[in-house]
């Protein structure tokens, strides 16, 4: 089955510009989505199909995927952005099935 | 507005089944570019994919779990029921529901979710 690996933790000081990971094999050859989990609350849908936003996230938003390697990046890192971050592809070599990441949590220093 | 609402029981014991239901609102189980998926998270631990199923029945289980799962839909009621049978401790976690946007260019991003509805699992 296909594996989606992301670093545990990103560590990243107010303002700065924090860079999200997600590693999988030909990850290019897919569509990539990206969701936003604060403590005690669901899931948030924050950039789907590799670089596009759902209304009503920030610019500060933005994906990117090539190669092996799919990256979120937030810029102007704001205090609100602490969170668990899960990357998240359908297999269509698996009958579409859903895989995610194993989840980055994001810390804002 | 869309929304997803899980139900089901609080508590199971081992070797239980669990049924869990989704009830939609603001979009129809018979619109052909709207899925819905299962998702579940044990405490502390990652999210976890379970299942899903769209207006035309198609249905994707997720392969380490799939000869317990059982997922079904009631157009009618705006519901989709999730059934995991033998049920064990290590099923404890919070149960997602939610939507699944289909274009012509192939499958979205999950775009709303239910707020989730925990299930322990304890004799």
């Amino acid at each position: 089955s296909y594996v989606l690996t992301q670093p545990p933790s990103v560590s990243v000081a107010p303002g700065q510009t924090a860079r999200i990971t997600c590693g999988g094999n030909n990850i290019g050859s897919k569509s990539v989505h990206w969701y936003q989990q604060k403590p005690g609350q669901a899931p948030v849908l924050v950039v789907y199909d590799d670089s596009d936003r759902p209304s009503g996230i920030p610019e500060r938003f933005s994906g990117s995927n090539s190669g092996n390697t799919a990256t979120l990046t937030i810029s102007r890192v704001e205090a609100g952005d602490e969170a668990d971050y899960y990357c998240q592809v359908w297999d269509s070599s698996s009958d579409h099935q859903g895989v995610f990441g194993g989840g980055t949590k994001l810390t804002v220093l | 507005q869309v929304t997803l609402k899980e139900s089901g029981p609080v508590l199971v014991k081992p070797t239980e089944t669990l049924t869990l239901t989704c009830t939609v609102s603001g979009f129809s189980l018979s619109n052909a570019r709207m899925g819905v998926s299962w998702i579940r998270q044990p405490p502390g631990k990652a999210l976890e994919w379970l299942a899903h199923i769209f207006s035309n029945d198609e249905k994707s289980y997720s392969t380490s779990l799939k000869s317990r799962l059982t997922i079904s839909k009631d157009t009618s009621k705006s519901q989709v029921v999730l059934t995991m049978t033998n049920m064990d401790p290590v099923d404890t976690a919070t149960y997602y529901c939610a939507r699944i946007p289909r274009a012509a260019a192939g499958t979205s991003g999950m775009d709303v979710w239910g707020q989730g509805t925990t299930v322990t699992v304890s004799s």
